[in-house]
């Protein structure tokens, strides 16, 4: 089945810093990647979603200049949390959708992110 | 708004018990219906969809049923495997434009003894 692929597995950072976290589609070009954060015990809970070539589009409450998305190709999308405080310390999952299959999308493995 | 709830775990049994795993969902329309599996150190996997009212879905033994009436897709297996340890999440997509977002349950642990 299709692969999705997230870098690094697991970031521990100071506070203050910024982390860049990625996800590449390995074996089909993904027009629409999903980024998600779960929390302990919570669900996933959608962030954005952005498209290849234009900006992504925020979820209500998630601050767009706090977590920076671009989709510059078919298969990589990129999130970046700037100025990173330990509230931002959580599991950040990232899914792709093949383009011609509408509904169904394939994730990665997840990003453990702590913030010292 | 939409939601989706599914029982807390963990649910712990032995091999070849039989499984069943609430979710209950509200969302306006006709939403369309999955079951995820993560198994540790992997991604979120398609286990099985159901996209309307009475189709079921199934998968590696697992099925669920899409009740309207119940606004319900319980997922059921007849005889677990310690192989189907894993977390199980509950989803539903609802979208106009091709948009289709996921609207996940909390997750339900799944720890099979043999």
């Amino acid at each position: 089945g299709a692969v999705v692929s997230q870098h690094p597995s697991r970031v521990i950072c100071k506070s203050g810093t910024s982390v860049k976290i990625e996800c590449r589609s390995l074996d089909f070009q993904a027009t629409t990647m999903f980024w998600y954060r779960q929390f302990p015990k919570k669900s996933l809970m959608l962030m954005a979603t952005s498209n290849e070539g234009s900006k992504a589009t925020y979820e209500q409450g998630v601050e767009k200049d706090k977590f920076l998305i671009n989709h510059a190709s078919l298969t990589l999308s990129t999130l970046t949390v700037t100025s990173a405080h330990p509230e931002d310390s959580s599991f950040y999952i990232c899914s792709a959708r093949d383009g011609g299959r509408k509904e169904t999308q394939y994730f990665g493995p997840g990003t453990r992110l702590l913030v010292l | 708004g939409n939601s989706v709830t599914q029982m807390e775990g963990p649910v712990t049994l032995s091999e070849e018990a039989f499984l069943t795993i609430n979710c209950t969902y509200t969302a306006t329309g006709y939403p369309s219906l999955f079951w995820y599996v993560q198994y540790p150190g992997e991604g979120l996997q398609l286990l099985l969809k159901a996209t309307k009212a009475d189709d079921k879905g199934s998968n590696k033994g697992f099925e669920a049923t899409y009740r309207k009436e119940t606004t319900s897709f319980h997922l059921e297996k007849g005889s677990v495997q310690v192989s189907d340890s894993a977390v199980y999440f509950c989803a539903l997509t609802q979208g106009t434009s091709g948009t289709y977002k996921y609207i996940f349950g909390t997750g339900t642990r799944l720890k099979v003894l043999a």
